[in-house]
């Protein structure tokens, strides 16, 4: 069964602190891996795409690695801001039609 | 750019009455469209997708349907919902690159 798991499931900062999200994921011969932001009550923005030929991907404070044989991939939110309170997803495409697997999130907490 | 829309953005219904929710996509031809929902406390999980008119592939067997009858119109129904379809329904398109996109969400609460 593919699944996805994120770690941790919740997470409170200072502003300020440099965050580390981790999701792991059982399928090995993935295509690749999107990470989202989802604020509540609303839909999901789409923040970094790793092809499975990548290692990592970056757009301005977020850098996201991917490292297939383990398994694992991880969010690196640098200079943390309240406006980044939010539920961070991770979800790896598996299959022709890009079915994407979703792990249960990461709800994070930054505190002016 | 392309712009994904979902109306109506919240609906309440009772048990036994049909549903009828509305994805459409701008700015993009011939997308792959998904129909997912998320479930309180419970991840995101694919109901449908679709990749052109009048071809759908369900994910998982349930009191739910959906149709594409244009090429960027995806529709979800029911003829009679029960209290377990209540849930945040997200539509998503596919870009080029392989990229997922999301809707603004319904959120629906059967009563």
């Amino acid at each position: 069964k593919q699944e996805v798991t994120q770690i941790p499931a919740a997470l409170s900062v200072p502003e300020g602190e440099n965050l580390v999200l981790n999701c792991s994921f059982t399928d090995s011969a993935i295509y690749n891996l999107q990470w989202f932001r989802q604020d509540p009550g609303k839909g999901l923005t789409s923040l970094l795409l790793i092809q499975s030929s990548q290692r990592e991907q970056t757009s301005g404070r977020l850098n996201a690695s991917l490292d297939k044989s383990s398994g694992r991939s991880t969010l690196y939110i640098a200079a943390s801001q309240p406006g980044d309170s939010a539920t961070y997803l991770c979800a790896f495409r598996s299959g022709g039609y890009n079915k994407l697997i979703f792990g249960a999130g990461t709800r994070l907490a930054v505190h002016p | 750019s392309q712009t994904i829309h979902q109306w109506p953005a919240t609906l309440v219904q009772p048990v036994g009455s049909p549903l009828s929710l509305e994805c459409t996509v701008e700015g993009t031809s011939n997308p792959n469209l998904y129909w997912y929902r998320q479930a309180a406390g419970r991840g995101l999980q694919l109901l449908f997708y679709s990749v052109g008119i009048g071809q759908i592939s369900s994910e998982v067997p349930q009191n739910l349907s959906a149709s594409r009858p244009q090429d960027r119109q995806f529709i979800l129904s029911s003829k009679k919902l029960l209290l377990s379809d209540s849930g945040f329904y997200l539509c998503a398109w596919r870009a080029d690159g392989y990229e997922q996109y999301f809707g603004p969400g319904t959120r629906l609460t059967v009563t």
